[in-house]
């Protein structure tokens, strides 16, 4: 089955600055790449995501590249906000199948 | 209703009881995937229900472990004689279709202690 592995399991940055996130995958015919948001005690909400025919898409100061030779994908996070701090997941997931989640990543943002 | 709805929000109970999780989808969601969250942990997948094709159980920790999904709609996660280690927050998703790569909808989860 699928195997995701995301890196690294914390980051600590301080505001404004950049976070990036990285995820690989195992199955080649993954393609659909989702990141999940999780604030402390709240369920996981979809933040955005990715399709295969593509390898960038960006959301305000979010964006997710995919490189499908490599079978990683990232998630980087411009201009941090406190409010930004939260475990996020990535995911990976082939038609038919189940979605399968990374080990996840906890985000500190320090004022 | 608006979201995927899960029933229980808490249980305990005793060590080598069973217990029942239910989890309500979105309506008309066909894929609904049951997922286990332990204190500080990733999201663990237990099991995948794909429209009327055979559930993925490939997840499921043990055979005291079962899920079933009735009418295509609500769908019952069973434990059997839990163990303490089977304590965590059992989470519930559901998505529009199993072939289509649509978002997956949480529920609010079931948080399992087992004494």
């Amino acid at each position: 089955g699928e195997n995701v592995e995301q890196h690294p399991s914390t980051l600590s940055v301080q505001e404004g600055d950049s976070a990036v996130i990285k995820c690989t995958y195992s199955d080649s015919a993954s393609n659909y790449f989702p990141w999940y948001k999780q604030e402390l005690g709240k369920r996981p909400q979809l933040i955005i995501d990715i399709r295969s025919n593509v390898g960038e898409k960006k959301d305000q100061r979010i964006a997710v590249t995919l490189n499908k030779t490599a079978k990683h994908f990232s998630l980087h996070i411009t201009e941090t906000q406190p409010e930004d701090s939260a475990v996020y997941f990535c995911a990976a997931k082939t038609a038919g199948y189940a979605l399968n989640f990374g080990k996840g990543t906890s985000l500190l943002v320090t004022p | 209703g608006a979201g995927v709805s899960q029933s229980p929000s808490n249980k305990v109970t005793e060590k080598g009881k069973d217990v029942e999780l239910r989890c309500d989808p979105i309506s008309g969601h066909t894929a609904l995937y049951w997922y286990r969250q332990s204190l500080g942990q990733g999201l663990e997948f237990l099991i995948y229900f794909q429209g009327n094709s055979a559930p993925d159980k490939s997840g499921l920790p043990s055979d005291r472990f079962s899920a079933e999904r009735t009418g295509g709609s609500v769908s019952t996660l069973t434990i059997q004689r839990t163990q303490q280690e089977d304590s965590a927050v059992y989470l519930c998703a559901s998505s529009l279709a199993w072939a289509a790569n649509t978002e997956a909808f949480f529920g609010q989860g079931t948080r399992l202690t087992v004494v």
